[in-house]
């Protein structure tokens, strides 16, 4: 199938810093991306669906403000984490559509953890 | 799916056996539904999908069923391994939409 790439895998932060992940299609060009937030033992919710070189579309109750998507390519989306707090921790996974393919492929996730 | 619950359900099944994991669905007008299955600290890895104008499904070792009546979807895994634990996801989608993830089952593999 095809490859997402996401990087880093692990990132360890202070509190008020901000930290970026970024997700690459390696092997096809996706112009919708979407960003997936799952806290321990629980389902993958869904952040916010990534557009290229458009604006992001957030799902409710996501601060658009805090998490920052940017889709600047058709291989590349990256979430910026601003201003990291210790409830922003989590496990991070961004996904991409091949085409008109409907099922998603997965990066390998990042988790996020805030000190 | 519906996303709902921090405890997650578990089956645990005898390494050989049938292996049946549940899903329900909220929406009765999704087209596509599809499992994924995630391992520790991994991305989930896609396993098999369905549309809604089919009933069953079958890939290797795995069969996905739709019953759209009760807005139910299953996954059976014949001869279960070892390699099959890890947690499985339903998702279901309407028109190429969004993905949405359901609770997930923790399938634990004993010898």
């Amino acid at each position: 199938g095809a490859v997402v790439s996401q990087h880093p895998s692990r990132v360890i932060c202070k509190s008020g810093t901000s930290v970026k992940i970024e997700c690459r299609s390696l092997d096809f060009q996706a112009t919708t991306m979407f960003w997936y937030r799952q806290f321990p033992k629980q389902s993958l919710m869904l952040m916010a669906t990534s557009n290229e070189g458009s604006k992001a579309t957030y799902e409710q109750g996501v601060e658009k403000d805090k998490f920052l998507i940017n889709h600047a390519s058709l291989t590349l989306s990256t979430l910026t984490v601003t201003s990291a707090h210790p409830e922003d921790s989590s496990f991070y996974i961004c996904s991409a559509r091949l085409g008109a393919d409907e099922k998603l492929f997965f990066g390998s996730g990042t988790q996020l953890s805030v000190l | 799916g519906e996303s709902v619950g921090l405890h997650l359900p578990t089956l645990s099944v005898q390494e050989g056996d049938n292996s049946i994991i549940n899903c329900a669905y909220s929406n009765s007008a999704s087209d596509y539904f599809i499992w994924y299955k995630q391992e520790s600290g991994k991305g989930p890895q896609f396993i098999i999908d369905i549309r809604s104008n089919m009933d069953k499904r079958q890939g290797q070792r795995v069969t996905v069923l739709l019953n759209k009546t009760v807005k139910h979807l299953s996954l059976q895994i014949a001869a279960t391994q070892p390699g099959d634990s890890a947690v499985y996801f339903c998702a279901d989608s309407l028109w190429t939409d969004k993905l949405i993830f359901g609770t997930g089952t923790r399938l634990q593999v004993f010898p």
